[in-house]
Order: structure tokens, then sequence, then C-alpha cells
């Protein structure tokens, strides 16, 4: 089976700090993504990476940054956290060609800045 | 305009019942669409999907779901509820030229013993 981890279930941080969520898969997936998961919103796709080094933004990457330096890690980068980037936080990973749309989640990482 | 639309925030249906989760989508091509279901405190786990053929799909479960091209729509449906299949249900939609999905804002089912 494919193991989507996250680094932290739960994390609590201050206003203006930096924030590291890391996100890694076992499969060899060449697409990984992060989504944000806001009651009422639904998810919403922040950034998505179809190689090593290579991200494209979403729909709402304002605040945020990534970084993929290996093909199993997909980092978001909160460069500067604010109370309005308190959310659950979801990373995916899906394989190229057929089943490239079924994609493979984490098990969040719910964030708070106080 | 929404991509993907779930009217229902919350859907109640007593255990052994058929329920339906709803979804409509905006046309634009051929799009594929995906159930997601999400178990409290965890993370979306794919049910099934439509790509092309059968419009009868099955999935995980005992889910199934039926694209209807002329409603634009993908209902989700199970014949006999579960109270574990109480769970936040999401639909998604294929974007074009692209492996993004895009999600509706998700409906609640609660089963009811």
């Amino acid at each position: 089976d494919v193991k989507v981890t996250q680094s932290s279930r739960y994390l609590v941080k201050r206003t203006g700090e930096k924030v590291f969520l890391e996100c890694v898969q076992d499969m060899d997936h060449e697409n990984m993504f992060w989504y944000r998961q806001d009651p009422g919103l639904g998810l919403r796709l922040i950034y998505f990476s179809y190689d090593v080094k290579m991200k494209e933004k979403g729909d709402i990457p304002e605040g945020y940054s990534v970084s993929r330096e290996k093909k199993e890690r997909f980092s978001l980068i909160l460069e500067s956290a604010s109370t309005n980037q308190t959310s659950m936080y979801l990373c995916a990973s899906s394989s190229p060609g057929q089943n490239a749309y079924e994609q493979y989640f984490g098990p969040g990482t719910r964030l708070t800045v106080t | 305009a929404q991509s993907v639309a779930q009217p229902e925030d919350q859907v109640n249906v007593a255990e052994g019942n058929p329920l339906t989760v709803k979804c409509t989508y905006s046309v634009s091509g051929n799009p594929y669409l995906f159930w997601y279901v999400q178990y409290p405190n965890r993370g979306l786990q794919f049910l099934l999907k439509y790509i092309t053929g059968d419009n009868l799909v099955k999935g995980s479960y005992g889910f199934e779901a039926e694209f209807n091209k002329s409603q634009t729509s993908f209902h989700l449906k199970k014949p006999s509820a579960l109270v574990s299949d109480s769970a936040l249900y999401f639909c998604a939609k294929s974007r074009a030229g692209s492996y993004q999905l895009t999600f509706g804002k998700g409906t609640k089912l609660s089963v009811i013993p």
C-alpha cells in the first residue's frame, strides 16, 4: 500500500514564525500536492510538483512556498505564519500516467497559529 | 463559478436504508470524476472514479456512483447504509491539461442506528 506520512499531526505556532510542514511518500510517485482543508470550503490546492525541484502554484499560494529536493519529500513552508493560516493541511501524491488522478493522502497536520 | 458542487452540507440516513450523496459538475470537455471519503481525524481515501465507459461505477466498501452526462451529475450511492459509513465525502473533478483535482466542499454523512 502507498503510504504518505506527514511530520506532525498537530502543530501550534506563533504569529510571524517560519513553519515547515513535511510530507514523505514511499511509492516513488512523481506527483505531489499540498492542500488546506477548511470547514465549508473543502480542499483547496496550495502548490503541487510533478518532479524534483519543480513546483507550480495552485489556487491559493499566497503566504506559502514549497521545496522538493528529493522525489519522496515535499515540504510546505509558511514564511511568516498568520492566524488566517490556521487550518488542516493535507499532502497527497500520485503516480504519472493512467492513475495520475488517483491521489493518496497523508493523515493531515492540524496547524494552529496564535 | 464553482466547478464541483455538493448541494447538501449534511445527509442523514437510517442504518439499512439506501443512501445518496449528490454531486454536480461544470462541463469542460470530458472530465474524470472521483469520490473520496474522510473518516474522523484521518486523511482522504479514494473510493471510486469515472474515466470512461459504463456510467455506473463500482468502488470500495460497496459504494457506487452514476455518471449522468445530460444532468452533469455524479451521485454517490449505496444500497444499504452502515453506521461505519458515517464520514465526510468529497466529490472531485479533473482539470483539463493537468493532474490537478478540483474538490467540492464536502458532504457530511451521518448514518443513524
